[in-house]
């Protein structure tokens, strides 16, 4: 089965300084990933994927991820904060039927 | 283009009462999914329908929960005589189910309070 572990539930980071979320997954098969972003009260977002080819992922608002099958990694990252990346971030892998598979989430905070 | 809505956005029942949360998918979109979000968790998948067909429930409770999504109208998600474990944010997604487009669109959610 496929499963996501994304450590530290809280993450603080200064307005202006780079944002690093870490993912880790397992999959039996080539895994499809994907980062989400949920804002307060809201739904989530896709902020970006990897299915296959380029694995440097860009996606919206600044934020990139890269893929490496070596580490069974996919960690998030943005060189620099912004107050409006306050939010919560999910990892997922896609599984049999479509099935995603969510980490339990990293709460940003921006720091002025 | 319309995304994913789901209503009520938030819904109140007494402990023993039916709750019926509706999802329309986006335009287009012929695979829905449902996910149950508790507090401090991330979401956890429920069950994956296709149009009049139930293609993967595995992740619904044995008693007391249904999900549908008729040839016409809304994907539902019952829940009959709910209880307080029961309060949880239940998130509806889309995708076309096509091969190549996997992406699934998230709902704003119904968040259920069990009084």
């Amino acid at each position: 089965a496929q499963s996501v572990t994304q450590l530290g539930s809280h993450v603080s980071v200064s307005e202006g300084a780079l944002v690093l979320l870490r993912c880790n997954y397992s999959s039996s098969v080539p895994p499809y990933l994907f980062w989400y972003v949920q804002y307060p009260n809201q739904g989530l977002q896709l902020l970006l994927k990897y299915t296959t080819g380029a694995t440097l992922v860009k996606g919206i608002n600044g934020f990139e991820a890269e893929f490496k099958k070596s580490e069974t990694s996919f960690h998030l990252t943005k060189p620099s904060a912004h107050m409006s990346d306050a939010a919560e971030y999910f990892c997922a892998v896609m599984g049999g039927n479509n099935r995603l598979a969510f980490g339990k989430g990293n709460q940003v905070v921006v720091i002025p | 283009n319309a995304g994913v809505m789901q209503n009520p956005r938030h819904l109140v029942r007494r402990r023993g009462q039916e709750a019926r949360l509706r999802c329309s998918p986006m335009k287009g979109h012929s695979h829905v999914y449902w996910y149950r979000q508790l507090p401090e968790e991330g979401l956890k998948f429920m069950v994956y329908l296709q149009k009049e067909n139930i293609i993967d429930e595995s992740g619904m409770p044995k008693e007391r929960f249904s999900a549908e999504f008729p040839k016409e109208g809304p994907s539902i998600l019952r829940i009959q005589q709910v209880v307080r474990g029961d309060s949880a944010a239940y998130f509806c997604a889309s995708s076309p189910g096509l091969a190549g487009e996997e992406t699934q669109y998230f709902g704003p959610g119904t968040r259920l309070l069990v009084l």
